[in-house]
């Protein structure tokens, strides 16, 4: 059972362009969500991540949106840059666990092109 | 530099034989983890210990071991009992388990696991 799904395999971008990542989860205890990004052979580096008591969080060019009502997320890239061609994972974790366990989606390859 | 150590970062084990993976940190984190990756898949939990001597089995914890007997390492043992080893296995870090802010926690170099 994927509890959280990131139904884009991959993305293609212009550099300059905005960059729109989705995810969306299954499970109505997920209260924290955190974007990484990871290159191959490597470990996932923190990005960004927001609390289900907001609905935006930004950081320089990236920015998340949370929609608990429909228990999605995107993160935004603008804009977007060659550099941050690698694969993004979304994660959520949940009220009652701990919050160092993640739940991961399947994550999405974004390829930024010059 | 603090940080999380993973060694060897390639490893091949033939059918049958236990292997284990190091993980050491520096950060003086309480709360530890293993991941493990398949291609085109998300990272799924083995294991976590949120203190010494103490740790609890994860999503898909069959087949591995784990133990914690110092702060600062938590080996990652691959049993002959795990029917598909081969992944990329990460290890992480977080100052506890209910640290809420998401930058705490960090994840190694990852170590990828052969069976030949």
């Amino acid at each position: 059972d994927q509890q959280v799904k990131q139904n884009s395999p991959s993305l293609s971008v212009q550099e300059g362009r905005i960059s729109i990542l989705n995810c969306d989860y299954t499970n109505s205890m997920f209260d924290y969500f955190l974007w990484y990004k990871k290159y191959p052979a490597e470990g996932p580096t923190f990005l960004i991540s927001i609390s289900s008591i907001k609905d935006k969080n930004e950081d320089g060019r990236f920015t998340v949106f949370l929609n608990k009502s429909a228990k999605h997320l995107s993160l935004h890239i603008v804009p977007s840059q060659p550099g941050d061609s690698a694969v993004y994972f979304c994660a959520a974790s949940a009220r009652g666990t701990s919050y160092g366990k993640l739940t991961f989606g399947q994550g999405t390859i974004l390829t930024v092109h010059p | 530099d603090g940080g999380i150590t993973q060694s060897p970062k390639y490893l091949f084990r033939k059918e049958g034989q236990n292997v284990t993976l190091s993980c050491e940190q520096n950060l003086n984190h309480d709360a530890m983890y293993w991941y493990r990756q398949d291609p085109g898949q998300g990272l799924r939990l083995i294991y976590y210990s949120q203190i010494v001597n103490d740790f609890q089995k994860g999503d898909i914890a069959e087949g591995y071991s784990v133990s914690r007997e110092k702060k600062e390492s938590f080996p990652l043992t691959v049993t002959s009992a795990q029917k598909n080893p081969t992944a990329f296995y990460l290890c992480a870090s977080s100052i506890s388990l209910t640290e809420l802010s998401g930058n705490t926690i960090y994840f190694g170099e990852g170590s990828w696991l052969t069976v030949v």
